[in-house]
């Protein structure tokens, strides 16, 4: 069983649309949650830390269940530019484990 | 520009070449991690050093690999006799290790291809 799994998708949505990504964790000792984007042939970049009660960032909402295992990204009004990659982690104090990604394209 | 740099940022080897990558972190974060990417993948954790202790290796790093930060600066890993299966995207990123605070920064990737 893969320690990060995610929705294989791709994701096709219109603008406008909301888009919900979901993504399961092993490792029960994971201290460290987050959502990294990646664009086409460049680095992650960190989008938001997810913590067990819940995160907003602008049209961003992110949640954690401990319990479950389960992590949440939660897009609303997608724009052209949130298409990207999007990546679930779980980690250590030092270790990040990814996901193998969710692909979204948002369509005009 | 204050992110996490890579040189180069592409590499051609031939089969059994030696390749070196360079990382320079951010300026202010104490630890430095490598990873790598294959298409399709997420990346996959390798090594870390805090300040310029090597502290962790993941079973990915075959002794054909090794990594240095000298003076707790900057890195290098340095892959010996490369194999095809090296190809892939070496990432770098940062992090100020405090506690409560995981979050790593990335910088643009060492794409290796090895023919």
């Amino acid at each position: 069983r893969k320690e990060v799994e995610q929705d294989p998708g791709p994701f096709n949505v219109p603008e406008g649309a909301t888009v919900a990504f979901n993504c399961t964790y092993s490792n029960s000792a994971s201290q460290s949650f987050f959502w990294y984007r990646q664009d086409c042939r460049k680095e992650p970049k960190l989008l938001m830390s997810v913590y067990s009660s819940g995160n907003e960032d602008g049209r961003f909402t992110a949640q954690l269940n401990r319990a479950s295992q389960y992590i949440s990204l939660l897009i609303r009004d997608s724009k052209l530019s949130d298409s990207a990659t999007y990546l679930c982690v779980a980690g250590s104090n030092y270790k990040l484990t990814f996901g193998k990604g969710t692909l979204l394209t948002v369509n005009p | 520009d204050t992110g996490v740099s890579q040189d180069p940022r592409h590499k051609i080897t031939k089969r059994g070449q030696n390749v070196t990558f360079r990382c320079d972190p951010i300026s202010e974060h104490n630890r430095l991690y490598w990873y790598r990417q294959t298409l399709g993948q997420g990346p996959e954790f390798l090594t870390y050093f805090q300040n310029e202790a090597q502290l962790e290796k993941s079973r990915l790093l075959s002794d054909r690999f090794s990594a240095e930060r000298p003076k707790g600066s900057f890195s290098t890993l340095e892959i010996q006799r490369t194999e095809q299966g090296d190809s892939a995207m070496y990432l770098c990123a940062s992090s100020l290790w405090t506690s409560g605070s995981y979050e790593q920064y990335f910088g643009p990737g060492t794409r290796l291809t090895v023919t």
